[in-house]
């Protein structure tokens, strides 16, 4: 029974152009939630994070948006270059047990040159 | 810093064999986390550990499964038997902790591939 789930395990776009990723949630105890990227043969890697407390942040070309009422968060990436590719990963934790975090089965973006 | 270190990268074994993963974290990191990524199930935490105390185990699948961390700077997460259902990535991380008293990003090592033939 999966807390996060991402349901487009694929993801195509062509370079210069904007990719969503999208994920959602089921326990309304989340609170901070997190978007890790990961390459072939590496471990996943930190990419962007957002507080309960707010519903957007940005980080140059990466911007999370939340959704609380609909418990849905999006990553955006303006412009998409090739070296995004990789698969993206949302994950969540909850209020008080701020160390365990859920994973979604993460989505596969492809930018196309 | 080297980050988190994980050994062996690959491995490749019989079914009933006893399979050993091992971690370093990053050092002055508290906390440390096995996962394990398949394709069904993306990536699922098993079990982590807070100044090498399990504190959270309910992902470990079954009694084959048993982790160890016996000092701050290594882990080990043992299979035995090992079965083919099995087969998967499995990442260890680690982070700050909770000393901070609020989330901390976790770092990921380049994971292990285990192939039970």
């Amino acid at each position: 029974d999966q807390q996060v789930k991402q349901n487009s395990p694929s993801l195509s776009v062509q370079e210069g152009r904007i990719s969503i990723l999208n994920c959602d949630y089921t326990n309304s105890m989340f609170d901070y939630f997190l978007w890790y990227k990961k390459y072939p043969a590496e471990g996943p890697t930190f990419l962007i994070s957002i507080s309960s407390i707010k519903d957007k942040n940005e980080d140059g070309r990466f911007t999370v948006f939340l959704n609380k009422s609909a418990k849905h968060l999006s990553l955006h990436i303006v412009p998409s270059q090739p070296g995004d590719s990789a698969v993206y990963f949302c994950a969540a934790s909850a209020r008080g047990n701020f160390n365990k975090f859920y994973f979604g089965s993460g989505t596969k973006l492809n930018v196309k040159p | 810093d080297a980050g988190v270190i994980q050994s062996p990268r690959h491995e490749v074994t019989e079914m009933g064999q006893e399979v050993t993963l091992r971690c370093k974290p990053i050092s002055g990191h508290n906390s440390l986390f096995w996962y394990r990524q398949t394709m069904m199930r993306g990536l699922e935490l098993l079990i982590y550990f807070n100044n090498n105390v399990p504190i959270d185990d309910s992902g470990m699948p079954e009694d084959r499964f048993s982790a160890k961390m016996p000092n701050a700077s290594f882990s080990t997460l043992k299979i035995q038997p090992s079965e083919p259902r099995d087969s998967a990535v499995y990442f260890c991380a680690s982070s700050l902790g909770v000393l901070t008293g609020h989330q901390e990003t976790q770092y990921f090592g380049p994971g292990t591939r285990l192939l039970v033939l």
